[in-house]
């Protein structure tokens, strides 16, 4: 079974830092990874969807890695702002067997950026 | 562009009660998706269609049905609602493995 766990749990910085959000997952047969934002009482919006074959994705001062052999993802902020702080939700698509299609979330990183 | 819509956003029900939460995608998406996000434990999997007319039970699939009614809509039913289940649901969709997925503004359920 896919687990997907996101390190840390919450974090909490001072504006203009450049900051580094972390995911690992358990089995490397995925489709993809995608890195998702939820503000509060709000749905998920989609950042950043990085394909099993690619090593990064970027989008604006987003960056996201996949190391697919490893399990990990990273999620990179550069010069942090407080209109960033949300929770940030990786998931990733499985591949084979009983998780084909199917979306792993890890539980979130909820980020506070103070001005 | 709507997206995926969820219909109601808010909703009271008393224990035992039944009720249909409706999702409708305008995308042209194969596949469809309902969670269930609660704090502490993330989003779960109740139930997966990977296509119209396929259905797939997810982690939590336990008092919950599902019906794909065209490739636009999954509606998912509580036919005897608990406590348990107050959460927040989320609808969402994707055309297939390669592709990113949309969800919709989620429902915001208490059973009391």
């Amino acid at each position: 079974k896919q687990e997907v766990t996101q390190i840390p749990a919450a974090l909490s910085v001072p504006e203009g830092e450049n900051l580094v959000l972390n995911c690992s997952f358990t089995d490397s047969a995925i489709y993809n990874l995608q890195w998702f934002r939820q503000d509060p009482g709000k749905g998920l919006t989609s950042l950043l969807l990085i394909q099993s074959s690619q090593r990064e994705q970027t989008s604006g001062r987003l960056n996201a890695s996949l190391d697919k052999s490893s399990g990990r993802s990273t999620l990179y902020i550069a010069a942090s702002q407080p209109g960033d702080s949300a929770t940030y939700l990786c998931a990733v698509r499985g591949y084979r067997g009983s998780t084909l299609g199917r979306l792993y979330f890890g539980r979130g990183t909820q980020l506070t950026v103070w001005p | 562009n709507a997206g995926v819509t969820q219909t109601p956003k808010f909703q009271v029900l008393k224990t035992g009660q039944s009720m249909t939460l409706q999702c409708a995608q305008d995308m042209n998406h194969n596949s469809m998706y309902w969670y269930r996000q609660d704090p502490g434990m993330g989003l779960r999997l109740i139930y997966y269609s990977a296509s119209e007319g396929t259905t797939d039970k997810g982690e939590v699939p336990n008092g919950y049905n599902v019906s794909r009614l065209n490739k636009r809509e999954f509606s998912l039913r509580l036919e005897s609602a608990a406590p348990s289940q107050t959460s927040v649901y989320f609808c969402a969709s994707s055309t297939g493995g390669r592709t990113e997925a949309f969800f919709g503004q989620g429902t915001r359920l208490t059973v009391v």
